[in-house]
């Protein structure tokens, strides 16, 4: 399958821990997404990046929030502290350079107790 | 400030009907909108997109429609199935800021 892979697919913690989430993009795409979505709602924009530079951030996006794309391929989301008002699905999407398509991946479900 | 809104929630029809879902923006232009499909427990699935200067696009039974001085597309699903159900989104140009979405249901 040469889609979007994310991992873990589904994440329980209990309120106050770190966690970290990992989206492999569709190669040779350049440009990667992170939204979150919350139920009744579309996906939220939380940040993006083009090859490993990280062009944009939400301004809602709180300093508990970090994510990361080292090599310009995989990359990872990491909450530190988490609240329960966390809890949502992570979605990670990317896109080639020039394309205005963007393809998803399955999504993390992150449930904070 | 700048929106993108999906004013029905949930829209349910029967089989074999054409399904119109609504998509609407306020304080900006896109260049272009995109329709999604989302089904539960997945992320959404690209469908189509239209650019400000297109009036309509079409692939297979889904057509699109851009009005640029209503500030609005619609989205239309002919001869609707039962396997149309899923959440329809939209989604503006190159910020990907994306509307709520409409949850459709088709009756058999």
């Amino acid at each position: 399958d040469t889609g979007v892979s994310q991992d873990p697919r589904h994440k329980i913690t209990k309120r106050g821990q770190n966690v970290t989430f990992r989206c492999d993009p569709i190669s040779e795409h350049n440009r990667l997404y992170w939204y979150r979505q919350t139920l009744g709602q579309g996906p939220e924009f939380l940040t993006y990046f083009q090859n490993e530079a990280q062009l944009e951030k939400s301004r809602l996006l709180s300093d508990r929030f970090s994510a990361e794309r080292p090599k310009g391929s995989f990359s990872t989301l990491e909450i530190q502290r988490t609240e329960q008002g966390d809890s949502a699905m992570y979605l990670c999407a990317s896109r080639p350079t020039g394309g205005e398509t963007q393809y998803f991946g399955p999504g993390t479900r992150l449930l904070v107790l | 400030s700048q929106k993108i809104e999906q004013n029905s929630e949930a829209l349910n029809i029967q089989e074999g009907k054409t399904a119109t879902l609504t998509c609407n923006y306020t304080n900006y232009s896109p260049a272009y909108l995109q329709w999604y499909r989302q089904d539960p427990g997945r992320g959404p699935v690209f469908l189509l997109l239209i650019r400000e200067n297109e009036k309509e696009k079409r692939k297979e039974r889904l057509k699109v429609t851009f009005d640029t001085t209503l500030k609005q597309s619609l989205f239309h699903i002919t001869a609707s199935q039962p396997a149309d159900s899923a959440t329809y989104l939209c989604a503006s140009g190159h910020d990907m800021r994306f509307g709520a979405g409409t949850r459709l249901t088709v009756k058999p």
